[in-house]
């Protein structure tokens, strides 16, 4: 079966560095584009970033473009969110999720297997 | 970036009623929307694709209807386990948006 296994969260100082991992298993990997959806306790999900299922093409959301920065290994069947210069409202429970469909937009089918996420404090 | 306005904010309804949600984007996002829920505690969970679509596993009772700005999901004869939070996601253009969320809640 898909799983999704998030780690890396924690409590980090503003301004400070933090890196996310997702191990993926159950499912052909390197077949799939990945996404990062965040959600601030008792809030809405938010978008965060995407790849391409080969790691060619990456997007971002306004809001972390320049400081995020996804990456994946198909190797080790791992998708990566490396963050930096973290803000107090950057804190949330990140996801890691998979899309169904080739990320080109506009773009058909859905995000069909989330993880359980990883929870991000930046608070000093 | 396409704002997407989920109406109402919350829907109280007894099990057995219609329920229906509404989705409505700041520009047309064509049919490339989907609908996903979320249950205390739990990831969230695809519900519909393509405005219409029901995702592997989704019950019958779930349908989505729209196209352009304008998007309904209607769950049919609500059941217990349907109380919960949903978004609409749209998938037309980049960056992502997703709506605000309705919270479903029993009456």
């Amino acid at each position: 079966q898909v799983q999704l296994v998030e780690s890396g969260g924690g409590v980090v100082q503003p301004g400070r560095s933090l890196s996310l991992s997702c191990a993926a298993s159950g499912f052909t990997f390197r077949a799939y584009a990945m996404h990062w959806v965040r959600q601030t306790p008792g809030k809405g999900l938010e978008w965060v970033a995407a790849i391409s299922y080969d790691g060619s093409s990456e997007f971002y959301a306004d809001s972390v473009k320049g400081r995020f920065t996804i990456s994946r290994d198909n190797s080790r069947n791992t998708l990566y969110l490396q963050m930096k210069s973290l803000r107090a409202e950057d804190s949330a429970v990140y996801y890691c999720a998979r899309d169904d469909a080739i990320i080109i937009v506009p773009i058909a089918g859905g995000i069909d297997y989330w993880g359980q996420g990883t929870l991000v404090t930046a608070s000093s | 970036e396409i704002v997407l306005t989920q109406s109402p904010a919350t829907l109280s309804l007894s099990p057995g009623e219609r329920a229906t949600l509404s989705c409505r984007a700041s520009q047309s996002v064509s049919s490339f929307l989907a609908w996903y829920q979320q249950k205390p505690g739990q990831a969230p969970r695809l519900l519909i694709y393509d405005t219409s679509n029901r995702a592997t596993g989704i019950p019958a009772r779930f349908s989505g209807t729209g196209s352009g700005t304008d998007f309904t999901l209607t769950i049919g004869s609500l059941e217990p386990e349907d109380f919960a939070v949903y978004y609409c996601q749209q998938r037309y253009k980049w960056p992502l948006t997703f709506g605000q969320g309705t919270k479903l809640d029993i009456k």
